[in-house]
């Protein structure tokens, strides 16, 4: 079956530009999480949703970030106004419903601003 | 902060051989333990995990160890493969009344498994 998807798969920005990053979920998974990967780190946790509800959003780094998930399937990480140090990956990952099943994750996006 | 640490950032071991990986961390919150596997381009797919009411938990080639007392985990893969060949990630989360959906990485061990 189909994994977890994300687009773009490469996304390059120049500072201050808006971007909008696409995650498509597992079909059925209740629970979808965003991770930023920074070049040499391991993934950090961004925000979680259940469903449509945004959880946890404690580790958005500004208020320039922003994550929706409308219909409780699709999601939409959106930064604006990029900044350099924004530059790295941005991980999906969905799971079937409990928070503690397993995290499966997706490609990610690698974003780099200039 | 460095919450969950992996010391080696990279490890060679030959074909057939065991590898160990280290996973240090510093939270005594944290109550549940994965280890997650990463080629290059894709993103990190779960291997194994153990709570910590547990030391040990095994599947198959690989098996985890906790020593809760000494902060410390360890992932043995027996015998190693060429396939093996990835960036490993250490994680962790707090469970509590919120659950376990908060995972914290370390900064991921690159394992070569030469034939």
């Amino acid at each position: 079956g189909a994994g977890v998807s994300q687009s773009p798969r490469y996304k390059v920005a120049k500072r201050g530009q808006d971007v909008a990053l696409r995650c498509d979920p597992i079909s059925g998974h209740v629970s979808l999480f965003w991770y930023q990967q920074a070049l040499g780190q391991g993934p950090e946790f961004l925000t979680y949703f259940q469903n449509e509800a945004q959880l946890d959003k404690s580790g958005l780094p500004s208020d320039r970030f922003f994550a929706e998930r409308p219909e409780g399937s699709v999601s939409t990480l959106k930064i604006q106004r990029t900044q350099q140090e924004d530059s790295a990956v941005y991980l999906c990952a969905s799971s079937w419903a409990g928070s503690t099943d397993t995290q499966y994750f997706g490609p990610g996006t690698r974003l780099t601003v200039l | 902060d460095q919450q969950v640490k992996q010391n080696s950032p990279s490890l060679s071991v030959q074909e057939g051989r065991i590898s160990i990986l280290n996973c240090d961390y510093t939270n005594s919150m944290f109550d549940y333990f994965l280890w997650y596997k990463k080629y290059p381009a894709e993103g990190p797919t779960f291997l194994i995990s153990i709570s910590s009411i547990k030391d040990k938990n095994e599947d198959g080639r690989f098996t985890v160890f906790l020593n809760k007392s000494a902060k410390h985990l360890s992932l043995h893969i027996v015998p190693s493969q060429p396939g093996d060949s990835a960036v490993y990630f250490c994680a962790a989360s707090a469970g509590g009344l919120v659950g376990n959906y908060k995972l914290t990485f370390g900064k991921g061990t690159l394992l070569t498994v030469n034939p």
